[in-house]
């Protein structure tokens, strides 16, 4: 099946940095998710990405298919970020997403 | 636009016995979802429906694990009987995929926490 990679695996950040997160995925895709999941485990979508560049607020994504991966950006970074960063992706021919372990962000004050 | 609705939040549970999760999908979502989360680790999927039809129950323990969704819009998802590493998040999902939509995006819900001792 596909594999899905990212890094790092952990990151710790003091509040108003920036940071950029990284998905690696092994074939092509037709459905591309980011989610933040909240420290009470509810899952929040960012972004929906097979392609391109989408920006939301202090948030953006860019994906290259292409070359296999996708990465999110935060800016500003705020102790509400904190949480772990899910990428999903869905396989061509295939309706289920996988996902990737999970970045795990700290946001400290 | 109400999100994706789950009951119970939490469950805890001795192994051996059974246990329902219930899920109401976005109104008018064609395709539900359900996954299992264990800690440390990212969601997997379960099972699949489109309609009231299973699409995928390739990774369903359906030894113990079964599902239905009986009208094409809520789902039930129950284990029986419970063993201890069935602890874990129960996430259902849904997305506008089969019908004839072109964006597949994923909602989910807020998820069922169970504890099996």
């Amino acid at each position: 099946g596909i594999q899905v990679e990212q890094s790092p695996p952990d990151l710790i950040l003091q509040e108003g940095a920036n940071s950029t997160l990284r998905c690696n995925f092994s074939d092509s895709v037709n459905n591309l998710q980011w989610f933040h999941q909240n420290p009470w485990g509810q899952l929040i979508n960012l972004f929906y990405i097979p392609s391109g560049t989408k920006q939301n607020g202090r948030l953006s994504a860019t994906t290259v298919a292409t070359e296999r991966y996708s990465l999110l950006y935060i800016s500003s970074s705020q102790t509400t970020d904190s949480g772990v960063y899910f990428c999903a992706v869905e396989r061509g021919g295939s309706e289920k997403l996988v996902f990737g372990k999970g970045t795990k962000l700290t946001v400290n004050p | 636009e109400a999100g994706v609705a789950q009951s119970p939040r939490y469950k805890i549970i001795e192994k051996r016995q059974s246990v329902a999760f219930w899920c109401n999908p976005i109104s008018g979502h064609a395709t539900l979802y359900w996954y299992q989360q264990i800690l440390g680790q990212g969601p997997k999927l379960l099972i699949q429906f489109q309609n009231n039809g299973v699409v995928d129950d390739s990774q369903l323990p359906k030894d113990r694990f079964s599902a239905e969704r009986l009208k094409g819009v809520d789902s039930t998802l129950k284990i029986q009987p419970a063993k201890l590493e069935d602890s874990a998040v129960y996430l259902c999902a849904s997305s506008g995929r089969g019908q004839g939509m072109i964006d597949y995006e994923q909602y989910f819900g807020p998820g069922t926490r169970l504890t099996v001792t």
